[in-house]
């Protein structure tokens, strides 16, 4: 079936780098797709999305790159920092009424 | 900003109570969302509603019903509640007619005993 899912479940970095997340989609007729970022005791928090007719959007330090060929997604966060520690999830969406397919997950966990 | 506001943040209820879980929006949203989060599984769909008085069977529904009496409400209930319900539980409004980000409740910890 459609799924979306994450090359890693968890990432740990070092405060100042770049992080980048990942992310695998199956469905070719998927048009949309969101970065969500779930802090503890929280719920998901919106990111940044993207459009399947662009390749890349940057926001304040992230920036979320579309590579539909391979139909894979990821999430970079420039100088990453001890307030971007969090589970970060992609979704993919084909406009079904507002519908998404979420993927699992990935923790990253930032070392001072 | 859009704001999700779920009733209660944690709830413990015995087996075979019937429990209500209740969400409201405040941006005149058409489309709810409810889902469960369980580590390892991500979050999966049980109801959606597009209007009031409408509603949508998602990828788990057994054992969940959900009302929409109102547009700025949309109310899970776990007729008769299990101990394999015990989750996390989130609900998520989104304007309904283009691709937009859903905006997420904080959820409500609900615990089954």
């Amino acid at each position: 079936g459609e799924s979306v899912g994450l090359h890693l479940p968890t990432l740990s970095v070092q405060e100042g780098d770049n992080s980048i997340i990942n992310c695998a989609y199956s469905n070719s007729a998927s048009d949309y797709f969101i970065w969500y970022k779930q802090e503890s005791g929280k719920g998901p928090q919106f990111i940044i999305d993207i459009r399947s007719n662009m390749d890349k959007r940057q926001g304040q330090r992230v920036t979320v790159l579309l590579n539909k060929t391979v139909k894979h997604l990821s999430l970079q966060i420039a100088a990453t920092q001890p307030g971007d520690s969090a589970v970060y999830f992609c979704a993919e969406s084909n406009n079904q009424g507002g519908k998404l397919i979420f993927g699992q997950g990935t923790e990253l966990s930032v070392k001072p | 900003d859009v704001k999700v506001t779920q009733s209660s943040r944690y709830l413990v209820k015995r087996t075979g109570e019937k429990v209500f879980l209740e969400c409201v929006q405040d941006m005149d949203h058409e489309n709810m969302f409810w889902y469960r989060q369980d580590p390892g599984l991500g979050l999966r769909l049980i109801y959606f509603s597009y209007d009031v008085k409408m509603k949508e069977k998602g990828d788990i529904p057994e054992g969940y019903s959900v009302s929409r009496e109102k547009k700025e409400r949309f109310s899970l209930i776990l007729e008769s509640a299990s101990t394999n319900q015990t989750s996390m539980y989130l609900c998520a409004s989104v304007v309904g007619d283009s691709n937009q980000p859903q905006h997420f409740g904080d959820g409500t910890r609900l615990s089954i005993l």
